[in-house]
């Protein structure tokens, strides 16, 4: 079965420093990969998605990820973080054998960003 | 467009009584999916239809919860009898082809007391 494990529950950064928010992904294919932000309050939007074409996928708001197949991990950067970063962060795996379009969200990653 | 739309943004109601939530997905979108989100069980998917049809409800906690979708524009999910467990933020979220990235509504939090 599919999975995603978010390996950092909180992760505080300065603003202005870099943010990696790590994901590890079990898959027993090429699985479509997406990372999706909630503001408090607000509903999920997506960042960026990885389906099999660049490893490196670049998304909104200065967001990337990078596909490493060997290490089965999609991690979220940015090199400068900014206070409007400040949410919660889902990794997500999407269940595609068997026709089904099903994502498996993460547990998640709240972060926050401090002056 | 406008997006995926959740109605109504907040409902408060007592315990025992049934509960509507709505959702009109993106026109031409052909995936339709419900979530719920509390704290201590983070996002989870209860059900999901595929042009109108459902799918997959194996995430529907019990026969209390029921979902419907009479039309590629419009959904219900209805919780009869409802109770304080219950209590939590349902998403609805669509999306268009498999593989795709899904486009959430901005939930409807529910209390139940």
């Amino acid at each position: 079965a599919q999975s995603v494990t978010q390996l950092d529950s909180h992760v505080s950064v300065s603003e202005g420093t870099p943010v990696l928010l790590r994901c590890n992904y079990s898959s027993s294919y090429s699985p479509s990969l997406f990372w999706y932000v909630q503001h408090p309050n607000k509903g999920l939007q997506l960042l960026l998605k990885y389906t099999s074409a660049a490893t490196l996928v670049k998304g909104i708001n200065g967001f990337e990820a990078e596909f490493k197949k060997s290490e089965t991990s999609f991690h979220l950067t940015k090199p400068s973080a900014h206070m409007s970063d400040a949410a919660e962060y889902f990794c997500v795996v999407s269940d595609l054998p068997g026709g089904y379009n099903k994502l498996i969200f993460g547990a998640g990653t709240r972060l926050a960003v401090h002056p | 467009d406008a997006g995926v739309i959740q109605s109504p943004r907040h409902e408060v109601t007592e315990m025992g009584q049934e509960v509507t939530l709505r959702c009109k997905p993106i026109s031409g979108h052909d995936y339709l999916f419900w979530y719920r989100q509390t704290m201590m069980r983070g996002l989870e998917l209860l059900i999901y239809f595929n042009n109108n049809v459902p799918i997959d409800d194996s995430g529907m906690p019990e026969d209390r919860f029921s979902a419907k979708m009479p039309n590629a524009s419009f959904s219900t999910l209805k919780i009869q009898p409802s109770e304080p467990r219950d209590s939590a933020v349902y998403f609805c979220a669509s999306s268009f082809g498999q593989g795709a990235g899904y486009t959430f509504g901005s939930g409807t939090r529910l209390t139940v007391v």
